[in-house]
Formats: C-alpha cells, structure tokens, sequence
C-alpha cells in the first residue's frame, strides 16, 4: 500500500463523541489527501493537504476538519461524530517528482457511529 | 458539471472471455482518466491512465484500455479474464472540483467485476 499506514483500522464510536483518523506515510510526499467511500458514490475527497500546514476543503468537507504539523502525518478529525459519518475513509499521497498525477492509496479505516 | 460515469453497477464474465467495463466522462479541456482496482478490505490499486499520446492504454496484470475522444469514453479491457480479476473497479477522471481551485481525482462509482469459473 506505497508506504502509507491509517490508524485505527477499525472504530466504531457513538453520535456526538470526537474521533482522529491518522495517515502516515513513510516516503515525504508533499500531497496528502483524505477520502471516504460509501455505496453507490465512489469515493469522494474530503480534505487535501499540498504541504505542511497548507490544506483545502474537497467536495464533502462539512463535518470534518484536517490538520498537517509533519510531512509524514495527516489526521482527520470528525469534531462531533454522526452516523451519516459512517463510512470507510482513505488517505491517499500523489507523487509529483515525475509529474504523473496517480495517487496511491492505504488500506483503509471502517468507521461506525452508533 | 465535470464528471465521470460508469454506467454498469455489476458486470459478470465467463473465465478466460474478454471483458470490459465502461467508463464515460464529462470535463472541460483534457482529461486525465485513470482506472483503479479494490480487492475485498483494501485500498484502491492503480491500474493505468491516460495523459497523452496513444490511445491505447496498457496497465498492469494484462489489463488495457482505449481513450476515445469523440465518446467521451475510457473503457477497461483484457482479452481473457481470471478469477482473479473479481473486484471493484473505479474508472477516474483529473477535474476542478467544485469547492477547489485545484485540479483533484473525481472518481466514478464503481463497478464490481465477477469473473464465473
């Protein structure tokens, strides 16, 4: 999975309770991004970061918030969990060295609010 | 509204038949199209794109695919498909996103490929 780990694997957490998904990766990109895939949609983009300290809103943004202190760290923070927040998230990382725009991704976190 | 589509949910094959699944797209200027494999509990796998220059494609474990401008359509291909080839496949397109100023992956919503011994 191109060096890239999410914690936790799995989570299940109650309406209201904050929760921290965390991506690392191991080979200093400069482009980060976190996604959420759900039945019937693909996945959409939520945040992405282009450096540290630099990030942006994507598509689904609204109850999320992202923060980058390190190169190798991307977390994403739903403040107060809801149960449309149920989801499988992803992070991804773009490698621009060779300008060629893929992203590759890690395995994954399934989260559940009850 | 730039897009892409994959008009197929399911797509079941015989083994050792060629396959396709379906991929058509809407965006301004030129795309950027990419296809993207998800085996069961795992991250998307990238499988080939195109940026420029030939149409056909070719990508990994055997797979291809052909950019045909006038349909809008970037459909995967392989000439005999495998057991192992069952999966989820995402056809993507490099877009503005509406809430951006920067180009980012819009991705279709899938199609779940059953290859039948």
């Amino acid at each position: 999975d191109a060096g890239i780990t999410q914690s936790p694997r799995h989570k299940v957490t109650e309406t209201g309770t904050p929760v921290t998904l965390r991506c690392h990766q191991t080979e200093n990109h400069r482009y980060m991004y976190w996604y959420r895939q759900d039945p019937g949609h693909g996945l959409r983009l939520i945040h992405y970061s282009y450096g540290v300290k630099d990030t942006d809103k994507g598509e689904v943004s609204d109850g999320y918030s992202v923060s980058r202190s390190k190169t190798e760290d991307f977390l994403l923070t739903l403040e107060s969990a809801t149960s449309s927040q149920t989801s499988v998230y992803f992070c991804a990382i773009k490698n621009v060295q060779d300008m060629t725009y893929e992203q590759y991704f890690g395995p994954g976190t399934r989260l559940t609010v009850t | 509204a730039q897009s892409v589509a994959q008009p197929e949910d399911q797509v079941n094959v015989a083994e050792g038949n060629p396959l396709t699944v379906k991929c058509t797209y809407s965006v301004s200027g030129n795309p950027y199209l990419f296809w993207y494999v998800q085996y069961p509990n795992r991250g998307l796998q990238f499988l080939l794109k195109y940026i420029t220059g030939d149409n056909l494609v070719k990508g990994s474990y055997g797979f291809e695919a052909e950019f045909n401008k006038s349909q809008t359509s970037f459909h995967l291909k392989k000439p005999s498909a495998l057991v192992s080839d069952s999966a989820l496949y995402f056809c993507a397109v490099r877009a503005l996103i509406s809430s951006g100023s920067a180009r980012q992956l819009t991705f279709g919503s899938g199609t779940q490929l059953t290859v039948l011994p």
